[in-house]
C-alpha cells in the first residue's frame, strides 16, 4: 500500500499563474518531507522540505504547506515558469530507526505554458 | 564536477551478461544508496551503505549485488537478469543516514533495457 500518494499524475499552468502540486500521506510517523524536481534524463534534484514542527516554509518562489492533521502537503510555485516544467515528486521520511530511508510518491508532472 | 556521478548512463544487456554500474559522489557524504525506477512506481528503495557498511536490503533479488569500496564509491554488480529487471537505477547520497534532516542528492541514472 503507497504510504505518499501524489493523486494528479499531470498539471498544465499558464506561465505567471500560481502551479499547486499535493501530496498525502498515511504513516503518522513520517516527521520530514521532502520536494524534488526532476527533468528528463537527470536524476532527481532536491528543491524544498519542511519539518513536521512547521506548518509552512518558504524559499522564493516555492512555498511548501504542512497539514498534519490531515496529512497533506503541498508545494506552491509562484509566479510559475517554463522552467519550473518537470515531475515533481513528493517524499516523506520518519524520524529513527530507518530515518534513512525516504518514501517517494509517484510524481506530478507539471508542464507550465508560455 | 557534478555531486553524483553515474555510469554508464545506458546499458542495454542480455539475461546471460554480468554488467555492474558506477556511482561517485564528491560531497563528502557517508551514506549512500541505490534506488530503482520503474515505469509508473514510485522510487525503490534497493540498498544502502553507511560508512561502507550495507545497513539495508529491502528485499532485493541475489541477481543484484552492490559493493561499496569507500564512502566516495558505489558499485552495482548484475547478473542473469530478467526483462522485468529494465528500469531506472539511481545512486544517491546523504550526509548521514540517521540524521534528523535525511536530504539526499541524485546522481542522473543509468537507464538499464535487459533484453
Amino acid at each position: 500500500d503507497q504510504q505518499v500518494k501524489q493523486n494528479s499524475p499531470s498539471l498544465s499552468v499558464q506561465e505567471g499563474r500560481i502551479s499547486i502540486l499535493n501530496c498525502d500521506y498515511t504513516n503518522s510517523m513520517f516527521d520530514y518531507f521532502l520536494w524534488y524536481k526532476k527533468y528528463p534524463a537527470e536524476g532527481p534534484t532536491f528543491l524544498i522540505s519542511i519539518s513536521s514542527i512547521k506548518d509552512k516554509n518558504e524559499d522564493g518562489r516555492f512555498t511548501v504547506f504542512l497539514n498534519k492533521s490531515a496529512k497533506h502537503l503541498s508545494l506552491h510555485i509562484v509566479p510559475s515558469q517554463p522552467g519550473d516544467s518537470a515531475v515533481y515528486f513528493c517524499a516523506a521520511s520518519a524520524h529513527g530507526a530507518g530515518s534513512y530511508q525516504l518514501t517517494f510518491g509517484k510524481g506530478t508532472k507539471l508542464s507550465v505554458i508560455p | 564536477e557534478t555531486g553524483v556521478t553515474q555510469t554508464p548512463r545506458h546499458l542495454v544487456m542480455g539475461m546471460t551478461n554480468k554488467k555492474s554500474l558506477k556511482c561517485e559522489q564528491h560531497l563528502g557524504h557517508n551514506a549512500m544508496y541505490w534506488y530503482k525506477q520503474s515505469a509508473k512506481k514510485p522510487l525503490e528503495l534497493m540498498f544502502v551503505y553507511s560508512l561502507e557498511e550495507r545497513v539495508e536490503n529491502n528485499s532485493v533479488p541475489s541477481r543484484f549485488s552492490p559493493e561499496c569500496p569507500n564512502s566516495s564509491h558505489l558499485f552495482l554488480h548484475l547478473h542473469t537478469l530478467q526483462p522485468e529487471d529494465s528500469a531506472l537505477y539511481l545512486c544517491a547520497s546523504s550526509q548521514d543516514r540517521g540524521a534528523l534532516k535525511n536530504i539526499q542528492y541524485f546522481g542522473a541514472g543509468t537507464r538499464l533495457s535487459v533484453l
